[in-house]
């Protein structure tokens, strides 16, 4: 299996702060996918990115999240101000060849917001 | 977009015994085709991958079926013992738009009895 890495495994706000996670991609791997799982539920597509770039996000991104990818190494995903509703585990993946091979996950960051 | 129903939602089978998981999709432009397990706490481990050319896969004691006709994916888990509990996602992919995200099914929690 791939390996892709997430930290921190576990996260906790207050309602109104900044949050941050990160990802640690595959190597060699250009695609980085972001989602969002709520009580073990099916996983919600956020943000796309392909060679750093981010290429497709949903509306709640453009509006409350901050997400970059500033080397091929290492992508983050930030939410501004965090709402209890973001409580959630998020799930990074990465890809070769535009996404279109497997998606390997990693363990995910599991936020918690008080 | 497209759409993934997974059935069923709980399923509970004593050791040994088969489980069979299904999903349907909507899209007949989907190609790829994915099935993970999750345990407690973790994230997505990818337990097998089909692409749309394929009918029939089996692995490690795992047998994936894909009907485009129905549009339809099962997984099925021969003689399953009690370390193959955990909660299974169907996911499917296509190009749409510009990427390959994945949409999930709901999940199966799939309980196996000593």
């Amino acid at each position: 299996d791939a390996a892709v890495t997430q930290k921190p495994r576990y996260l906790i706000k207050m309602k109104g702060q900044e949050a941050e996670m990160k990802c640690i991609p595959e190597k060699g791997h250009t695609a980085v996918f972001w989602y969002q799982q709520k009580q073990s539920k099916e996983l919600k597509f956020l943000i796309y990115f392909q060679n750093q770039q981010p290429l497709d996000q949903i509306d709640m991104v453009k509006e409350r999240f901050s997400a970059v990818c500033p080397s091929s190494s290492l992508c983050s995903l930030g939410i501004r101000t965090c709402e209890a509703e973001d409580s959630a585990l998020y799930l990074c993946s990465s890809s070769r060849d535009w996404g279109k091979d497997t998606q390997y996950f990693g363990p995910g960051t599991r936020l918690l917001v008080l | 977009g497209e759409q993934v129903e997974q059935r069923p939602p709980h399923l509970s089978v004593p050791e040994g015994d088969s489980a069979v998981i299904i999903c349907t999709y909507t899209d007949s432009a989907t190609a790829y085709f994915y099935w993970y397990k999750q345990e407690p706490g973790a994230g997505l481990q990818l337990l097998m991958s089909v692409f749309s050319n394929v009918d029939r896969k089996e692995e490690q004691g795992l047998t994936v079926l894909l009907n485009k006709k129905d549009k339809q994916l099962s997984l099925n888990l021969t003689a399953a013992h009690p370390g193959d509990s955990a909660v299974y996602f169907c996911a499917v992919s296509a190009f749409w738009g510009s990427n390959y995200k994945l949409t999930f099914g709901k999940g199966t929690l799939l309980t196996v009895t000593p």
